[in-house]
């Protein structure tokens, strides 16, 4: 049974830059997307972007210019650091496994997430 | 960008059928997926590719997609279903969600 978990700091200051790491057990994270998702409390999901095991990513546009995401095929992680945060980047944080094919299937879901994890931003 | 749009609450009596919309210009053409979650808890898949349901998920959840919505039915709903439920497609190799819906069992 494949298992994620998300694991960084809880509260990061204004200004400064978010980072969070996913961790993949159960299952090898080659041959896969990953995605990081967020929520904002009592709000609905944003897709953030993902990143294939080779390292080849996709961002959501409103977010690119802040979002940068990298993988360790060696300890099964992935990561994801969001620059520049503002109090609009309080969020619970979720990663996931995305079944998507290649980069032109647009059929792809997401079958196992982590927990997720809430991140403050605040002085 | 692309955007879906979903009714922020639905309501159902118990063991009767809800319908949940996701509506977005030609959505039929492209792939909805749809999540259910509880408070506290991550999403999870109940519906993929517009019709198809995982093992482990009932069978009174449904889907369809065509013209420009796509629709989650759940058949005989049950007190357990009361939840957020979000719709999910690609459009351009980027993720969209819709608003969520909350579910009302009553």
């Amino acid at each position: 049974q494949v298992q994620l978990q998300e694991s960084g700091p809880r509260l990061v200051k204004p200004s400064e830059t978010l980072s969070l790491t996913c961790t993949v057990s159960g299952g090898s994270i080659r041959s896969y997307y990953w995605s990081w998702i967020r929520q904002p409390p009592g709000k609905g999901l944003e897709w953030i972007g993902y990143i294939y095991y080779t390292g080849s990513t996709n961002y959501n546009p409103s977010l690119k210019s802040r979002v940068t995401m990298s993988v360790d095929t060696s300890k099964n992680q992935f990561s994801l650091q969001l620059t520049s945060v503002t109090a609009a980047d309080t969020a619970v944080y979720f990663c996931t496994r995305d079944l998507r094919k290649n980069y032109y299937d647009n059929s792809g879901y997401y079958d196992y997430w982590g927990l997720g994890t809430l991140v403050t931003v605040s002085s | 960008s692309y955007e879906v749009t979903q009714p922020p609450s639905v309501s159902v009596s118990p063991g009767q059928t809800a319908s949940i919309t996701c509506s977005g210009d030609k959505l039929g053409d492209k792939y909805a997926s749809w999540y259910q979650q509880k408070p506290g808890q991550f999403p999870v898949v109940v519906i993929y590719q517009d019709t198809k349901r995982p093992s482990g998920i009932p069978e009174r959840f449904s889907g369809s997609n065509s013209g420009n919505t796509a629709t989650l039915t759940i058949s005989g709903t049950q007190v357990m279903d009361e939840a957020n439920y979000y719709c999910q497609v690609w459009d351009s190799s980027t993720v969209v969600f819709g608003g969520g819906t909350q579910l009302t069992v009553l």
